[in-house]
């Protein structure tokens, strides 16, 4: 099993859309959490942490459930310019960061 | 967020040939920089946890007498990818770390493409 895991989507939705991501993970030991935005043949963008409380940042809503072991990422309103990769993060605790392979987002007009 | 910088961005080399690359923290002294590879449709993979004035940590597959990592100073890592071959063709990253402890975040450089003809 792997240590994150993501849907690499592509997950296709019109302008206006609502679209959620969720990520798992494999170690329960696990501290923190991160959601980071690819854009194509460039590097990772942080897009924001995930805290136990859930937080949210303009249109992007994090949330953490640490008894299943899973985050979520939630896009209100979608832009074309939200078309991305969203690559989901964690720390295992090694001081060393997980990445998944990313869910691929498009946003079509 | 914290600015890092990667030089190159794009490089062409022969095989064989010897590549450096340069990481740089642009505003912040970083004591733990980390370089990771990424193949086309992969994730990320880290390669090795660079320590300021120590030897950097390689992740298990990865060959530290190919990738040889210096992180002579607060702001500057390097990485030189030796006897380059056209395997080693890929997009590498480095990142710096931005906090201590569980709450730390780090910040990536631009990555630098790296084709071996």
């Amino acid at each position: 099993r792997k240590e994150v895991e993501q849907d690499p989507g592509p997950f296709n939705v019109p302008e206006g859309a609502t679209v959620a991501f969720n990520c798992t993970y494999s170690n329960s030991a696990s501290q923190s959490f991160f959601w980071y935005r690819q854009d194509c043949r460039k590097e990772p963008k942080l897009l924001m942490s995930v805290y136990s409380s859930g937080n949210e940042d303009g249109r992007f809503t994090a949330q953490l459930n640490r008894a299943s072991q899973y985050i979520s990422l939630l896009i209100r309103d979608s832009k074309l310019s939200d078309s991305a990769t969203y690559l989901c993060v964690v720390n295992t605790g090694f001081q060393k960061l997980v990445f998944g392979t990313g869910t691929r987002l498009l946003v079509s007009p | 967020g914290a600015v890092v910088s990667q030089h190159p961005s794009r490089v062409i080399c022969k095989s064989g040939t010897s590549v450096k690359i340069e990481c740089r923290s642009l505003d912040f002294q970083a004591t733990t920089m980390f370089w990771y590879r990424q193949f086309p449709k992969q994730s990320l993979m880290l390669m090795a946890t660079s320590n300021e004035g120590s030897k950097a940590t390689y992740e298990q597959g990865v060959e530290k007498d190919k990738f040889l990592i210096n992180h002579a100073s607060l702001t500057l890592s390097t990485l030189t990818v030796t006897s380059a071959h056209p395997e080693d063709s890929s997009f590498y990253i480095c990142s710096a770390r931005v906090g201590q402890g569980a709450g730390y975040e780090q910040y990536f450089g631009p990555g630098t493409r790296l084709t071996v003809t």
